[in-house]
């Protein structure tokens, strides 16, 4: 069965220093990813995709990730991140021609002043 | 701007009583999920409607039943509270049938059971 493992629960970083959230997936099938955040009291939001083409994509707010098929992940990246960026990650793969999102349980990231 | 809405942020209710739970999307979307999110558990599908009357069971839909008599509105319902299902309920919405796949989320409702 599909999985999606966020390794790390928590990621505390001081400001203007460059975070990664690491998400791994275990499907070998086609698939689509997602990096969504959570800011506090609110839904998710979509932060960036991967459907096809580039394995690299970006956000509008700085943040980046990579596919990567061989290692089957997915990590978030941000060179620079802001007091504003504190919120929690999800990562999320569907399998292609399916409806299931699987989730993974979440990162915190925590930017400290 | 797309809309997923929540008819209550916040509910308390006592063990034993019956819940809903509504979502409306204005987006014309297929598709609607209700999910249970716990902490360190992550998003946990209860169950999934890809269009009006119909329905799937997610990975957790015991203690719970759905309603989609419209297309913009899919209502969650605990037939009898349970201290366990004290936790926040998000709905989604979807496109189907076009690739994109996005979840499109409500700001959640957090409920209570005492």
């Amino acid at each position: 069965a599909q999985s999606v493992t966020q390794l790390d629960s928590q990621v505390p970083v001081f400001e203007e220093a460059p975070v990664e959230l690491r998400c791994n997936y275990s499907s070998s099938v086609s698939v689509y990813l997602f990096w969504y955040v959570q800011y506090p009291n609110q839904g998710l939001q979509l932060l960036l995709k991967y459907l096809s083409g580039s394995t690299l994509v970006e956000s509008i707010n700085g943040f980046e990730a990579e596919f990567n098929k061989s290692q089957t992940s997915f990590h978030l990246r941000k060179p620079s991140v802001h007091i504003s960026d504190t919120a929690e990650y999800f990562c999320a793969v569907i399998t292609s021609g399916t409806y299931k999102y699987i989730f993974g349980t979440g990162t915190r990231l925590k930017v400290l002043a | 701007d797309v809309k997923v809405t929540q008819s209550s942020r916040y509910l308390v209710k006592r063990t034993g009583e019956k819940v809903f739970l509504e979502c409306v999307q204005d987006m014309d979307h297929e598709n609607m999920f209700w999910y249970r999110q716990d902490p360190g558990l992550g998003l946990r599908l209860i169950y999934f409607s890809y269009d009006v009357k119909m329905k799937e069971k997610g990975d957790i839909p015991e203690g719970y039943s759905v309603s989609r008599e419209k297309k913009e509105r899919f209502s969650l319902i605990l037939e009898s509270a349970s201290t366990n299902q004290t936790s926040m309920y998000l709905c989604a919405s979807s496109h189907q049938g076009v690739n994109t796949g996005e979840l499109f989320f409500g700001e959640g409702s957090r409920l209570t059971v005492l």
